[in-house]
C-alpha cells in the first residue's frame, strides 16, 4: 500500500516568513496530491491540490511542487500570516476507476505563525 | 449548499458496547470515503463506497468495523464491542465521484468517539 511520510510535524515561523512542508510517498503509481488545512476543532479543507502531470502549481501565498522521480512533494507558504496556523496534512491517492480516489494522508504538521 | 453532516458530534460509550455513526453526504455525491484520525496523527483510510457498493474496504482494523450505505446517500459505520484503542475522530468525506478525474474529497465535521 501506499506510505505518506511528512515532515516537520511542527513549525514555527515569524509572520511575514515563509513556511515549507515536506512530503515523501511510496507508490510510484500515486498521482494526485492534495493539501488539507485543518484549524483546531474544524474539519479539514483542501487549500492546494496538484496532479503528476505537473510539476509545481500556485495560489496567491501557497505552492506545491511535485517530484515524481524522488517521490516528494512540498507546500510552500509564502508571507504567513497568523491566520495561516493550523495543522496542514498532505496525502497521495491513485485516482482508479475500480478502487477509487481514497486518500492516504502524513500524519500533518503544526504549523504556528508568530506576531 | 449543504455540506457534509455528521452524527453525532461526540460519542461516548463503554467498553464493549456496539455503536453507530452516521454521514450524509453532499447530494449528488455518488463516492463517500471514511477515515479515523487518532490524537496526534494524521487520517487514517477505513472504507470507500461507491454508490452502494464498497470496492475497497482494507482500511477497515478490524472485523469489529463494519459499514454499509444505503440509496447512494446516508452511510453508517458500525463499531462492535468497542475497545479504548477505538477512540478517535471519524471523518466521512464525500466526492462527485470516486474513480477517473479526481474530484476533491468534503469532509465532514467528524464524530469524536471515546471509549471508557
Amino acid at each position: 500500500g501506499e506510505n505518506v511520510e511528512q515532515h516537520p510535524s511542527t513549525l514555527s515561523v515569524q509572520e511575514g516568513d515563509s513556511a515549507v512542508i515536506k512530503c515523501t510517498y511510496s507508490d510510484s503509481a500515486s498521482n494526485y496530491f492534495p493539501w488539507y488545512k485543518q484549524e483546531l476543532g474544524k474539519r479539514p479543507q483542501l487549500i492546494i491540490d496538484i496532479r503528476s502531470n505537473v510539476g509545481e502549481k500556485k495560489d496567491q501565498r501557497i505552492a506545491v511542487t511535485l517530484n515524481k522521480t524522488a517521490k516528494h512533494f512540498s507546500l510552500h507558504i509564502t508571507e504567513t500570516q497568523p491566520e495561516d496556523s493550523a495543522v496542514y496534512f498532505c496525502a497521495a491517492s491513485k485516482g482508479r476507476r475500480d478502487t477509487g480516489n481514497q486518500f492516504y494522508f502524513g500524519t500533518g504538521t503544526s504549523l504556528t505563525v508568530i506576531p | 449548499g449543504a455540506g457534509v453532516s455528521q452524527s453525532p458530534s461526540n460519542k461516548v460509550t463503554e467498553k464493549g458496547k456496539d455503536v453507530e455513526l452516521r454521514c450524509d453526504p453532499i447530494s449528488g455525491h455518488t463516492a463517500l470515503y471514511w477515515y479515523r484520525q487518532s490524537l496526534g496523527q494524521g487520517l487514517e483510510f477505513l472504507i470507500y463506497f461507491q454508490g452502494n457498493s464498497a470496492p475497497d474496504k482494507s482500511g477497515l482494523p478490524s472485523d469489529r468495523f463494519s459499514a454499509e450505505r444505503t440509496g447512494g446517500s446516508v452511510s453508517t459505520l458500525t463499531i462492535q464491542r468497542t475497545q479504548q484503542e477505538d477512540s478517535a475522530v471519524y471523518l466521512c468525506a464525500s466526492s462527485l465521484a470516486g474513480g477517473g478525474p479526481i474530484n476533491e474529497q468534503f469532509f465532514g465535521p467528524g464524530t469524536r468517539l471515546t471509549v471508557l
